[in-house]
């Protein structure tokens, strides 16, 4: 029954080397999000996906990109982790821009060593 | 800059104790509240939302929030939780009519003793 699915729950890569999450919905929203959450802090939006049209938040580092080659699927790359980029990534989904409520995934938790 | 403050960090309650949770935001429009629960090994769930109208809000498993908007808070609510009820809550903002980007609050684990 699972919505939002993310994969892998758990990554673990090495500073430097580039990383792709994975995240794949069965709800056909048009909105997909990321989210990024460090140790003991809330949840904060790099950037949202409304259809093709990609929003990045302006305090976004330029080293997180994303990809939705469709509307089921949504991709985060880091190309360069630091080991300030260990984190919980949620990947979430809604029907609409406001007024509507997000769906999440269980997120990955990436280690950088 | 927007942002939503959560007054408690960790609370430990007894069963069948009541439980309020603070939860305040710093926005001077018109806003969309949440309340979301995470269990453990479990994903963001959406408890309870406030887009309009009655400023009491009932949600899932008996929890309910109230909207004070002179006060920008949306506390919740439950009167007797249960061991089930152990989670992290985050109560979160959205500008109404904008992206849906949401602001969360840093969270409160609650956690209830049998």
């Amino acid at each position: 029954d699972a919505m939002v699915i993310q994969n892998p729950r758990y990554q673990v890569t090495q500073f430097g080397k580039p990383v792709t999450l994975s995240c794949s919905q069965t709800l056909n929203h048009n909105v997909m999000y990321w989210y990024q959450q460090k140790s003991s802090q809330a949840p904060k939006l790099l950037f949202h996906y409304y259809d093709k049209d990609f929003n990045n938040e302006a305090d976004t580092p330029d080293n997180f990109q994303s990809r939705r080659p469709n509307t089921s699927f949504c991709f985060l790359d880091i190309r360069s982790p630091g080991l300030g980029d260990a984190a919980m990534y949620l990947c979430a989904t809604s029907r609409s821009l406001g007024n509507t409520e997000a769906f999440f995934g269980q997120g990955t938790r990436l280690t950088v060593v | 800059a927007q942002s939503v403050s959560q007054h408690n960090h960790h609370v430990i309650l007894s069963e069948a104790a009541s439980l309020e949770l603070g939860c305040n935001y710093s926005y001077g429009g018109t806003v969309n509240l949440f309340w979301y629960v995470q269990y453990p090994g479990q994903h963001l769930q959406l408890l309870l939302k406030y887009f309009s109208g009655d400023p009491l809000v009932k949600g899932i498993k008996g929890f309910e929030a109230e909207f004070i908007k002179s006060k920008f808070s949306f506390n919740l609510r439950k009167p007797s939780v249960q061991w089930s009820d152990t989670a992290e809550y985050f109560c979160a903002v959205t500008p109404s009519g904008n992206t849906g980007k949401l602001i969360f609050g840093q969270g409160t684990t609650l956690q209830v003793k049998p």
